[in-house]
């Protein structure tokens, strides 16, 4: 059972460029999401998906896409790297309702935009 | 001023010390509050999570939730160099889980 398996875990971007960073998870979670971290900010929800089909935007969104063809893979877009958009991008997983809330997340992309 | 708020440390502890860490929140709609432990360069690992007020122990772990002052904490009991990680409280309404910024705990031994 792999869990939440994102790639890559590295990346250079120049400013301009476009990239997807993709998730898959193997649990059959419904709930997808798409965090970034930067020191003192804590984790940051960009978008969301409660299953195939579905998706909204989280708090920090702009410079981002997302769609969700199938329950397993959640891809991010990054449509114009700035270099805001350096970070540590975390996807999580968790199923839908339920009586607990905890997710599953994957290692992380760390990506530098210059 | 943020949603959640939490102390980012640093918190240095001697081995078999109690750790105390805390946040705060502001939005009275928050339902679930969890904890997760990050380790360098890992993804967040879930901890404990309540629903309600009051004390949640597992283990050398306890999570406290006040929801009337909007104040939650996690107690370490016994603390082992092993608990050395960051530690993340979070809180969710609906489909939004909102996390604070982490406070970066070492434990000495």
């Amino acid at each position: 059972n792999a869990g939440v398996t994102q790639t890559p875990k590295f990346q250079v971007l120049k400013t301009g460029q476009s990239m997807t960073l993709q998730c898959a998870q193997d649990m059959n979670h419904e709930y997808m999401s798409w965090y970034r971290q930067d020191p003192g900010m804590g984790l940051r929800l960009i978008h969301y998906s409660v299953g195939a089909g579905i998706t909204d935007q989280g708090e920090v969104p702009n410079g981002y896409n997302v769609s969700r063809s199938t329950t397993e893979d959640f891809p991010l877009r990054l449509l114009s790297a700035a270099p805001s958009q350096t970070s540590v991008y975390f996807c999580a997983s968790r199923p839908q309702g339920g009586t607990g809330y905890g997710y599953t997340f994957g290692s992380g992309t760390r990506l530098t935009v210059v | 001023q943020k949603e959640v708020e939490q102390d980012p440390g640093p918190l240095s502890v001697p081995e078999g010390a109690i750790v105390s860490l805390n946040c705060t929140y502001s939005n009275s709609a928050f339902q679930y509050f969890m904890w997760y432990r990050q380790y360098s360069r890992k993804g967040p690992e879930l901890l404990m999570y309540t629903y309600s007020s009051g004390n949640k122990e597992d283990g050398r772990f306890t999570a406290q939730v006040d929801k009337s002052s909007k104040y939650i904490s996690l107690f370490i009991r016994d603390s082992q160099p092993s608990d050395s990680a960051t530690y993340l409280c979070a809180m969710t309404r609906n489909n939004d889980m909102r996390f604070g910024a982490g406070t970066r705990l070492t434990v000495k031994p």
